[in-house]
C-alpha cells in the first residue's frame, strides 16, 4: 500500500521569509501524481501545486515551487516570501490511479508578523 | 458548474437520528470521492464513485452508510442512526477523468461539518 507521510506536525516561518515542507511516500509504481494541497481555518482544501512523477523538472506557482526528489521518494514544498494568508494546514497528496488518492497527516504552519 | 458544492454547511443530529448530505460535483468529472475528516486533521476515505457506479467504498463503515451517485442528481452520503464519532467534517471531491497515464487532481468541496449530539 502507498503512504504518504509528513514529518513535521507543526512548523513555524516569519513572514517574509522562506520554509520548506517536507514529504516523503512509499511507491512500487513508476507513474504517478503528487499534490500539496493547503487547507485554511476555513477548511477549504487548495490545490497549490502538482507534479507529475514522469518530469523531472520541479513544478513552480508564483511563491511555491516542489523539490521532487524520485529516487529519494521525496516531495518537498518551499514556500519563499512567506505571507500571513499562508498559514494553514498543508497537506501532501499521491495519486497513481484514477481512483485513489492517499493523503499524508498534515503540516500547519504559523506564520509569523 | 465549477465548483464542488455541498449542503449543508452544517448539519446537527442527535445520536441515534439520519444524516444525508449532498454532494454536486463539477460538470464533467467522473469521479466522485467523499472523505470523513475529525477533529486531528487527517483525511479519511470513505467511498468512490466513476458516474454513478460505486468504485472504492472500502472506507465506508457499511453497516451506518451508504452513498449514491445518480444521473442527473448530487450524489449523496447517508449515515443511519448517527453515533457521537461521527462528529467530523465530510469532504466531497471530484475529478476528471484522464486520459491513460493522467490522474488529475481532486477538487474539494468546502466540506459539511457533521455534529452528533
Amino acid at each position: 500500500a502507498q503512504t504518504v507521510t509528513q514529518s513535521q506536525p507543526e512548523m513555524s516561518v516569519q513572514e517574509a521569509e522562506t520554509v520548506t515542507l517536507s514529504c516523503t511516500y512509499d511507491t512500487s509504481e513508476s507513474d504517478y501524481y503528487l499534490f500539496w494541497y493547503k487547507q485554511p481555518p476555513s477548511r477549504q482544501m487548495i490545490l497549490v501545486i502538482r507534479q507529475e512523477a514522469y518530469k523531472q523538472q520541479n513544478a513552480t506557482e508564483n511563491r511555491f515551487s516542489v523539490n521532487f526528489q524520485k529516487a529519494a521518494k521525496s516531495f518537498s514544498l518551499k514556500i519563499s516570501d512567506s505571507q500571513l494568508g499562508d498559514a494553514a494546514m498543508y497537506f501532501c497528496a499521491y495519486r497513481s490511479a484514477p481512483n485513489d488518492m492517499r493523503f499524508g497527516a498534515g503540516t500547519r504552519l504559523t506564520v509569523k508578523p | 458548474g465549477e465548483e464542488v458544492a455541498q449542503t449543508p454547511k452544517h448539519l446537527v443530529r442527535g445520536e441515534g437520528q439520519k444524516a444525508k448530505l449532498y454532494c454536486a460535483p463539477i460538470k464533467g468529472h467522473s469521479y466522485v470521492f467523499w472523505y470523513q475528516q475529525v477533529l486531528k486533521n487527517e483525511f479519511k476515505f470513505l467511498i468512490s464513485f466513476q458516474n454513478e457506479n460505486v468504485f472504492d467504498e472500502t472506507g465506508m463503515p457499511k453497516e451506518r452508510f451508504s452513498a449514491k451517485c445518480l444521473p442527473n442528481s448530487p450524489c449523496s452520503l447517508e449515515i443511519q442512526a448517527t453515533k457521537l464519532e461521527d462528529s467530523a467534517v465530510y469532504f466531497c471531491a471530484s475529478s476528471r477523468l484522464g486520459t491513460s497515464g493522467s490522474y488529475y487532481e481532486q477538487y474539494f468541496g468546502p466540506g459539511t461539518r457533521l455534529t452528533v449530539t
